[in-house]
């Protein structure tokens, strides 16, 4: 069975950092594309981040670029994504996601962005 | 620019049938797009991909009552035999040099 199991989500101030992880098993890691997409309350599905399976090749959506840095550790089967700079507008449910068609989807961890 | 347009809601009856469209921008008819469905208060689940000619394959445990299908610039997911727990929103989503992109959404309610 598949399990993508996010982890690092919290209430945070504005300008503060987080770094989430997602552990995934039940599949080859290594072998696969990695996302991050984020939920706000009551909205759709954006895309944040992907990262392909050495790590060399990363892009970004342009709301988080230069802020948000997505990385993964193959040998722990775990991703990660480090928030700065956060923003009210950053608040959501962050997804782990694997596969280039986003085939596998974690059950995701909540950033909220408050003072 | 690579967007990905769909209705906002649609709905059927009991044990009738839906068709969902996602329709890409102009200058991108051959790509390919993906479906995934969110049942509420719940993550998604990715679905099926949908090619340009038409062809899709399914995710693992995706039932038969779910297909896709392609016409130039539209993508569409047809649920027959509409089930309770089909209620729920779908996304379309799609590919690109150094992107991901999803449509706003469907949200199909089950009458």
């Amino acid at each position: 069975e598949v399990q993508l199991v996010e982890a690092g989500g919290g209430l945070v101030q504005p300008g503060g950092s987080l770094r989430l992880s997602c552990v995934a098993s039940g599949f080859t890691f290594s072998n696969n594309w990695m996302h991050w997409v984020r939920q706000a309350p009551g909205k759709g599905l954006v895309w944040v981040s992907r990262i392909n399976t050495d790590g060399s090749s990363i892009s970004y959506a342009d709301s988080v670029k230069g802020r948000f840095t997505i990385s993964r550790d193959n040998a722990k089967n775990t991703l990660y994504l480090q928030v700065n700079g956060l923003r009210v507008e950053d608040t959501a449910v962050y997804y782990c996601v694997g596969g280039w068609e986003l085939n596998y989807w974690g059950q995701g961890t909540l950033v909220t962005v408050s003072s | 620019q690579l967007v990905l347009t769909q209705s906002p809601s649609a709905s059927a009856s009991l044990g009738a049938s839906v068709k969902l469209t996602c329709t890409l921008s102009s200058g991108h008819n051959n790509y390919a797009i993906a479906w995934h469905q969110q049942q509420p208060e719940k993550g998604p689940r990715y679905l099926m991909k949908v090619n340009s000619d038409g062809s899709h394959r399914k995710g693992d445990g995706i039932p038969d009552r779910f297909s896709g299908s392609s016409s130039g610039a539209e993508r569409y997911l047809t649920i027959s035999s509409l089930q309770s727990e089909d209620e729920a929103d779908y996304y379309c989503q799609t590919w690109g040099t150094g992107i991901h992109v999803f449509g706003g959404g469907t949200k199909v309610t089950v009458l």
